[in-house]
């Protein structure tokens, strides 16, 4: 059984720019949640996919986007890059997203923004 | 607002102690909560799930209970070992909502 995977594992950007980020979900989960982590910080929930919807979303601005594909992979966008954007982006998979579910998480992309 | 606090931020301790972890929150309206550990730039592996029902999960060395009426859980580490060291996060669900997480405890054990 295949882990989540992402890609890539590092990324350096400059202010304004923009990014993609992408994780694979785990053998049979449907489910996709992304999360912010700074340095010294928990992470915090930006949004997750379930069947290629948004299901739920933090409090991040717009210029924060994803996608779910028909694979249940999934990508995350962010334009207009900021420093305060610079952090370890996770991603986790589970079988449905129900509150029973666990979360199975990726390594990560570490995104530094200059 | 759910808000999750782990004390304390950071803890060191020699080989073999046993030790003990805290987490607390706010509301005491939770799905289920969450332990992980998480080592230097690396994603988070989950170690124990208890539902709002339960008390209490073991998984070997590890123990962590839940007291919902006065939000507050504790992990239990047995026997400490070197490589357990890494930061340790705990995370509740609460309805309608995705994982909270605490900042986490960055646990050192020294040989």
């Amino acid at each position: 059984e295949t882990g989540v995977t992402q890609s890539p594992t590092h990324l350096i950007k400059t202010r304004g720019q923009q990014v993609t980020l992408r994780c694979s979900s785990q053998s049979g989960h449907n489910t996709v949640s992304w999360y912010q982590q700074a340095l010294g910080q928990g992470p915090q929930f930006i949004f997750q996919y379930y069947r290629e919807e948004e299901n739920g979303r933090g409090n991040f601005p717009p210029r924060f986007s994803g996608l779910q594909f028909p694979n249940y992979s999934s990508e995350l966008n962010v334009n207009a890059l900021e420093l305060d954007d610079s952090a370890l982006y996770l991603c986790a998979s589970s079988r449905s997203g129900g509150a029973e579910d666990t979360q199975y998480f990726g390594p990560g992309t570490r995104l530094t923004v200059l | 607002k759910q808000e999750v606090t782990q004390i304390p931020a950071a803890l060191s301790v020699p080989e073999g102690e046993n030790l003990v972890l805290n987490c607390s929150f706010t509301d005491s309206a939770i799905y289920n909560l969450q332990w992980f550990r998480q080592d230097p730039g690396k994603g988070l592996t989950s170690l124990l799930l208890i539902q709002s029902s339960q008390r209490e999960q073991t998984s070997g060395r590890l123990n962590a209970s839940l007291d919902k009426s006065s939000g507050r859980s504790t992990l239990y580490i047995a026997a400490s070992q070197p490589g357990d060291s890494a930061t340790y996060l705990c995370a509740v669900r609460p309805p309608g909502q995705k994982l909270v997480f605490g900042q986490g405890t960055r646990l050192t054990i020294n040989p």
